[in-house]
């Protein structure tokens, strides 16, 4: 059965203190890593596809990196805007239609 | 930029009472899909659909039923709302050439 975890559950970060979140899988045949963040009440909101080992994304202080097993998102001195739920998801085996999510990460980051 | 809406971000309803809950997108996109996501479940899946007037379930479907009947809207439908389908209401969507869904805003539902 796929399983993705994600880990920590929690966050607490000062203002510029950088860090990484985890997100480890096991499914068989990866088709994609997908990274979501969600702010509070809303809707998932898209970030970043990986699909290969070794395959790096960037967007302004967030950096999504892959390996066969597990996927990382590293925050380079984050922001209170930062503060958010970051989820991941991959395609599950045998149904590419459907995703298996994450239980995410609950970041904070105080000023 | 991909655009998917839903008809309400706050619904407070009463046990037993029917619930639609509509979602649209205006990408083109084929497919489309319902989650509800809860404190310690994370996001769930209730239903989704490949193309018009075909759906199938998820992984909880129970207590719920939906319609597609135009590419561009999918709607979720609570035939006899009940106090544990409280919850928010995620619609996405996405392209068959591509694994990437999109996420509407969310419709915060209470049940009482």
């Amino acid at each position: 059965e796929d399983q993705v975890t994600q880990s920590p559950e929690a966050l607490r970060l000062q203002e510029g203190e950088s860090s990484s979140l985890n997100c480890s899988y096991t499914v068989s045949g990866l088709r994609g890593l997908f990274w979501y963040r969600q702010d509070p009440g809303k809707g998932p909101e898209f970030l970043f596809t990986l699909y290969s080992a070794g395959e790096e994304k960037e967007k302004e202080r967030l950096k999504a990196t892959l390996t066969k097993k597990e996927s990382f998102l590293h925050i380079t001195a984050p922001k209170p805007e930062d503060s958010a739920t970051y989820l991941c998801a991959v395609p599950r085996t045998g149904s590419a239609r459907q995703l298996t999510f994450g239980s995410g990460t609950q970041l904070t980051v105080l000023p | 930029d991909v655009k998917v809406t839903q008809s309400s971000r706050y619904l407070v309803k009463r046990t037993g009472e029917k619930v639609f809950l509509e979602c649209v997108q205006d990408m083109d996109h084929e497919n489309m899909f319902w989650y509800r996501q809860d404190p310690g479940l994370g996001l769930r899946l209730i239903y989704f659909s490949y193309d018009v007037k075909m759906k199938e379930k998820g992984d909880i479907p129970e207590g719920y039923s939906v319609s597609r009947e135009k590419k561009e809207r999918f709607s979720l439908i609570l035939e006899s709302a009940s106090t544990n389908q409280t919850s928010m209401y995620l619609c996405a969507s996405r392209t068959s050439g591509s694994y990437e869904q999109f996420f509407g805003p969310g419709t915060r539902l209470t049940v009482l």
